[in-house]
């Protein structure tokens, strides 16, 4: 069983939608968990990070937490083009320091 | 400007060479990262180091080495007994802080291939 898992899609919605990005996890007791932007050739880019059950909104973005159904997921309000990349789920596995287990991402395609 | 700064951005490696790929932040951060990124995949650990002079292996340390003599420091070496050497190496970096809460911010990568 994959540790981190995410449907790679891709995902497409329409410029001005909700995009809805979900992500599980194997270890109960994690407690961190973080949500990156990667546009294709380039690195990795923090978007967002939650650490507590329920929601947390920055901008566009909304994480949610669920710890007791171990996942976690990403809302992207108003989607633009410019939001066309793969979402990247991490996740610090507990007893790991500070080591971040990825998923393998989910390629949003954001048409116009 | 803070950062992390990775070079080559491209590198090509011979058969049987062995080739060093350079990350250095001024982030002040204890901790200090390597993945490597195969098309269409996530990031694997390769190393990593929670303080100067001290380094682990990650999920895929077989046919890499690492140093990690200064704080800003941490090359990667990709050995010749590394078969299957092409992929995206990032570099990740974090201050700890005492906690493990602490989101890693990545360099710009570099790529390897074969020649």
């Amino acid at each position: 069983q994959k540790e981190v898992e995410q449907n790679s899609g891709p995902l497409s919605v329409p410029e001005g939608a909700i995009a809805s990005l979900n992500c599980t996890y194997s270890d109960r007791v994690s407690q961190s968990f973080f949500w990156y932007r990667q546009y294709s050739g380039k690195s990795p880019e923090l978007i967002m990070s939650i650490y507590s059950n329920g929601d947390k909104e920055d901008g566009r973005f909304t994480a949610q937490l669920n710890k007791a159904s171990q996942y976690v997921s990403l809302l992207i309000r108003d989607s633009q083009p410019s939001d066309s990349a793969t979402y990247l789920c991490a996740v610090n596995m507990a007893g790991g320091g500070n080591k971040l287990t990825f998923g393998t991402g989910t390629q949003l395609k954001v048409e116009l | 400007d803070g950062g992390i700064t990775q070079s080559p951005k491209y590198l090509f490696r011979k058969e049987g060479q062995n080739v060093t790929l350079s990350c250095e932040q001024n982030l002040n951060h204890d901790a200090m990262y390597w993945y490597r990124q195969d098309p269409g995949q996530g990031l694997r650990l390769i190393y990593y180091s929670q303080i100067v002079n001290d380094f682990q292996k990650g999920d895929i340390a077989e046919g890499y080495s690492v140093s990690r003599e200064k704080k800003e420091s941490f090359p990667l070496t990709v050995t010749s007994a590394q078969k299957n050497p092409t992929a995206f190496y990032l570099c990740a970096s974090t201050g700890t802080g005492g906690t493990s809460n602490q989101p890693q911010h990545f360099g710009d990568g570099t790529r390897l291939s074969i020649l």
